[in-house]
């Protein structure tokens, strides 16, 4: 089974900073990874798939790449809409989600 | 428009079997590949397994042998029972339909809490 190490388990900042989350796959998953937004009693809402592909309604502050076995998820310019957990999920096996990344204000 | 709904038993026993439904529509059983996702009180996302639009299923080896995912295509159901539960089973269950390999859709989930 593959998996999927996520960091950091949480995150601090401050609206208009950049932020990233990394995701390392155990093995090399293709580019398989996509990238959930969740928010406290919501079911995720998928942002990225395909590792950079945004999906419709995703603003554009939201970016993602990678290859091989390493990932990130950037968010430039954080908003308050922002905070939230975050998740990256790889698709190239079966699937298996990361730990997740709880974004919060300083 | 593409809507998955949960529905289940808020509480169940412990050693005991949960069934949940996961009744769709906007789209067919037949075409999409549907999934079960769960999280528990706090905690991260975790796959359970699929039903394959043709049929089949895959299934988290962490799960073994306690879950079985069916359907029924004439009701648009898609059907979760896992047995012997334990309260670490205790979970908001999901289930989400497929899109390019992702999870595009998602029920609103049921929260479902196994008591001793």
């Amino acid at each position: 089974d593959i998996q999927m190490t996520q960091s950091p388990p949480s995150l601090s900042a401050s609206l208009g900073d950049k932020v990233t989350i990394t995701c390392q796959a155990s093995q090399n998953i293709n580019k398989y990874i996509a990238w959930y937004q969740q928010k406290p009693g919501k079911a995720p809402r998928l942002l990225i798939r395909y590792t950079s592909t945004l999906e419709s309604g995703t603003p554009s502050r939201f970016s993602g790449s990678g290859s091989g076995r390493d990932y990130s998820f950037s968010i430039s310019n954080v908003e308050s809409e922002d905070i939230a957990s975050y998740y990256c999920l790889q698709y190239d096996n079966l699937w298996t989600f990361g730990g997740g990344t709880k974004l919060e204000l300083k | 428009q593409v809507q998955l709904k949960e529905t289940g038993p808020d509480l169940v026993q412990l050693t005991q079997t949960l069934s949940i439904t996961c009744t769709v529509s906007g789209f067919s059983l037949t075409t999409y590949n549907v999934h079960w996702v769960r999280q528990p009180p706090g905690k991260g996302l975790e796959w359970m397994g699929a039903m394959w639009n043709g049929g089949g299923t895959d299934y988290n080896s962490a799960f073994k042998s306690r879950l079985s995912i069916s359907r029924d295509t004439s009701k648009s159901q898609v059907f979760l029972k896992m047995n012997s539960l334990q309260t670490d089973d205790t979970a908001k269950y999901f289930c989400a339909r497929q899109l390019g390999g992702a999870f595009a859709y998602w029920g609103q989930g049921t929260l479902v809490t196994v008591s001793s």
